[in-house]
């Protein structure tokens, strides 16, 4: 079975240009993560998805960055205009949508883009 | 709001020693679970060891194990035996219970050296 899988694995673009981060889940999870770990510090949260719904995105940074899941299959996270605060690693996790009980289950990462803004 | 601790920026070992990478969290919650992960060099991070709270014993998976001290907010990974593929960062992580998000709060992660 495919694990997470997270294009393209590495871009560098120039300050004020537009990016597009995309990333395929594993098959049959709701859940879907995106993630940031800027050089050297920890990594934060970014937002999550239930299927194509937002279910937070307490975490996003600012308006310039996008992030759709159409039909509830792969994200696309959209950074533009891109600023050089922008660089860093980028992740994308899936799970299963547990309903009942203790919900959410174990987190899969994707092997994540690295974003250099120049 | 939660937060995870990784002091220590950087670790070695020497191959089949035993190293412990330290983490410490706040929360004020009781139920929430907390994660290894590992980041080898090709950069997919791998979960390592989770452990419930509510959950007195330690978790062991093989060659690694926790010691969770629940009073004291610290959640330590012992590696066994090292190896040297276990080489790679590794980061604590905090998820609530609770949460209908199930996000993860990581901490700044460790980098392992593994010496032959």
């Amino acid at each position: 079975e495919a694990g997470v899988t997270q294009f393209p694995s590495h871009s560098v673009i120039e300050k004020g240009q537009t990016v597009t981060l995309r990333c395929d889940p594993i098959s049959g999870h709701d859940n879907l993560y995106w993630y940031r770990r800027v050089m050297g510090k920890e990594i934060k949260f970014l937002l999550h998805f239930v299927k194509e719904s937002k279910q937070d995105e307490s975490g996003m940074p600012n308006n310039r960055f996008l992030a759709e899941r159409t039909g509830g299959t792969y994200s696309t996270l959209k950074v533009q205009p891109a600023e050089l605060e922008d660089s860093g690693v980028y992740f994308c996790a899936s799970s299963l949508l547990r309903t009942g009980g203790r919900r959410n289950t174990e987190a899969f990462f994707g092997q994540g883009t690295r974003l250099t803004v120049v | 709001a939660q937060t995870v601790t990784q002091s220590q920026p950087e670790m070695s070992v020497q191959e089949a020693e035993t190293v412990t990478l330290s983490c410490t969290y706040d929360t004020s919650e009781s139920d929430y679970y907390l994660f290894w992960y590992k980041q080898p060099p090709s950069r997919q991070m791998i979960l390592v060891i989770r452990q419930e709270a509510y959950k007195q014993q330690n978790a062991t998976e093989n060659r690694f194990s926790v010691n969770f001290q629940k009073a004291a907010k610290s959640f330590s990974l012992k590696i066994s035996d090292s190896q040297l593929g276990d080489a790679a960062m590794y980061f604590c992580a905090y998820r609530s219970a609770k949460s209908n998000t199930g996000k993860l709060i990581f901490g700044q992660g460790t980098t392992l050296q593994v010496k032959p």
